[in-house]
C-alpha cells in the first residue's frame, strides 16, 4: 500500500530554531505539494512542484521558508528561523500529476510543529 | 480567481440519519471539484471528484455528490450517517491547470 510519508511527525522548537521538514512522495508520483493547516486560515497551499521543478510557491513566505526537491524521492521544507506564528500542521502531499486541476493528490500524515 | 464555501463549520446528525454537507464554488472557468476527508491526526484522503463527465458523482464509503451548475453547488450527501463518518470534511475546486483550493472544513460529529 503504497503512502506519502512524512517526518517527523511531531516537532517542537524555540523561536529562532531552524526547523526542516521531509516528504517522501509516493513512488512514481511526479507533483508534490506542501500544506499548511491552521485553525484560523484553514489549509493553505504553500508550494508545488513537478518533475522537482517549483512550479508556485507564492503561499510562503519568501524571507523565512524554503522548499526542494533534491531528488524525486525526497522533499524538504525549511523555516529559518522560526516564529511562533509558523505553528501549524504541515502536509505534503504526491500525485501523478498529469493535470494539476483534476489530479488526486494523496497526502501524507503531516508534521505538527510548536514554536515556543 | 476561484473559491469554495462550505456552509455550517460544524454539522451534527444522529446515527442513521441523512447527511449533508453544502458546498458552493466560484469559478470563472468550467471548474472541477472534489470533496477530501480528514480523520483525526491523518491526512486528507480523496471522496470523490468531479470532472467534468456525468454531473452525479458516487465516491468511496457510501457517499455522493452532485454537480449543479446553475446553482454553483456540488453538495456531498450521504443516505444513512455510521459512526465511522465522523471526520472533518473539505470541498475542493481546481480549474484550467490550477491546483486545488480548499475551503475552510465541515466538521462533521455522529451522534448515537
Amino acid at each position: 500500500d503504497a503512502r506519502v510519508t512524512q517526518t517527523p511527525r511531531h516537532k517542537v522548537t524555540e523561536m529562532g530554531q531552524e526547523v526542516t521538514m521531509r516528504c517522501q512522495p509516493i513512488l512514481g508520483h511526479n507533483t508534490v505539494f506542501w500544506y499548511r493547516q491552521t485553525m484560523m486560515q484553514g489549509l493553505e497551499l504553500l508550494a508545488y512542484f513537478r518533475n522537482r521543478a517549483p512550479l508556485d510557491d507564492s503561499g510562503m513566505p519568501k524571507d523565512r521558508f524554503s522548499a526542494e526537491m533534491p531528488d524525486a524521492t525526497l522533499a524538504t521544507l525549511k523555516i529559518q528561523p522560526s516564529e511562533p506564528r509558523d505553528s501549524a500542521v504541515y502536509f505534503c502531499a504526491s500525485g501523478l500529476g498529469a493535470e494539476a486541476s483534476t489530479d488526486t493528490q494523496y497526502f501524507g500524515p503531516g508534521t505538527r510543529l510548536t514554536v515556543l | 480567481a476561484q473559491s469554495v464555501t462550505q456552509l455550517g463549520s460544524h454539522v451534527s446528525v444522529s446515527e442513521g440519519a441523512l447527511v449533508l454537507l453544502r458546498c458552493n464554488y466560484s469559478s470563472s472557468v468550467p471548474p472541477y471539484l472534489f470533496w477530501y476527508v480528514q480523520y483525526p491526526n491523518q491526512g486528507l484522503q480523496l471522496l470523490l471528484k468531479y470532472t467534468s463527465a456525468a454531473t452525479l458523482v458516487k465516491g468511496i464509503n457510501g457517499f455522493e455528490a452532485e454537480f449543479k451548475k446553475s446553482e454553483t453547488s456540488f453538495h456531498l450527501t450521504k443516505p444513512s450517517a455510521h459512526m465511522s463518518d465522523a471526520a472533518e470534511y473539505f470541498c475542493a475546486v481546481s480549474s484550467g491547470n490550477t491546483p486545488l483550493v480548499f475551503g475552510k472544513g465541515t466538521r462533521l460529529s455522529v451522534i448515537a
